[in-house]
């Protein structure tokens, strides 16, 4: 079983639409998770930086954290055609300082 | 917005020869890392450098790859003996704390021929 786990889409919707985007993961040390944005030919984007179970909110992006499903979830409002990029979770474990990604899950927002 | 940047963008080496990326990481960072993106696949951890020693390692991250902080702003990665599976986007990312959010250069092309 993969460490971490995200549909690599890709994820076509209308603007307006909100947007889902989910990981799983398998290792109970990963104790951080974030959310990058990649646009093309580009380095990942930190977007969300969150540590505990819940709900994160900046702006139009939510982050959301089970630690007992060992599941996280982006979701971006009002989605617009900038929008449009590859996203990545990631996660690091207590015990070191590497990030783990997801596959990515590859967006499109079309007017 | 203080940010990572990275040099050159692009890189053509032919192969068997050594290359060097560099990156300078954003000043008041303490812990840096170097992640490769093969084309197509996920970002995959290298190496993790603090208080100028290498803290963790990949085993992608073989005796031809070293990591150098020579002076007080840039890190660099060195590949010797470059082999056509090294040609990938090579990132650098800085964090203020271990834990803490880790962020992104815009990456080095390595192309291998």
């Amino acid at each position: 079983q993969k460490e971490v786990e995200q549909d690599p889409g890709p994820l076509s919707v209308p603007e307006g639409a909100i947007v889902s985007l989910n990981c799983t993961y398998s290792n109970s040390a990963f104790q951080y998770f974030m959310w990058y944005r990649q646009y093309s030919r580009k380095g990942p984007e930190l977007l969300m930086y969150t540590y505990s179970s819940g709900n994160k909110e900046d702006g139009r992006f939510t982050a959301q954290v089970d630690k007992s499903s060992k599941y996280i979830s982006l979701f971006i409002r009002d989605s617009q055609p900038s929008d449009s990029a590859t996203y990545l979770c990631a996660m690091i474990d207590y015990n070191t300082d590497k990030l783990i990604f997801g596959t990515g899950t590859r967006l499109q927002v079309f007017p | 917005e203080p940010e990572v940047t990275q040099t050159p963008s692009h890189q053509v080496t032919q192969m068997g020869q050594e290359v060097i990326l560099r990156c300078v990481p954003i000043s008041n960072h303490l812990y840096f890392y170097w992640y490769r993106q093969i084309l197509g696949q996920k970002v995959e951890f290298l190496v993790s450098f603090y208080n100028n020693e290498i803290s963790e390692k990949s085993e992608i991250f073989d005796d031809r790859f070293s990591v150098e902080r020579p002076d007080g702003s840039n890190f660099t990665l060195k590949i010797r003996s470059t082999k056509l599976e090294d040609s990938a986007m090579y990132f650098c990312a800085s964090s203020i704390n271990s834990n803490q959010p880790q962020h992104f250069g815009d990456g080095t092309r390595l192309s291998i021929l």
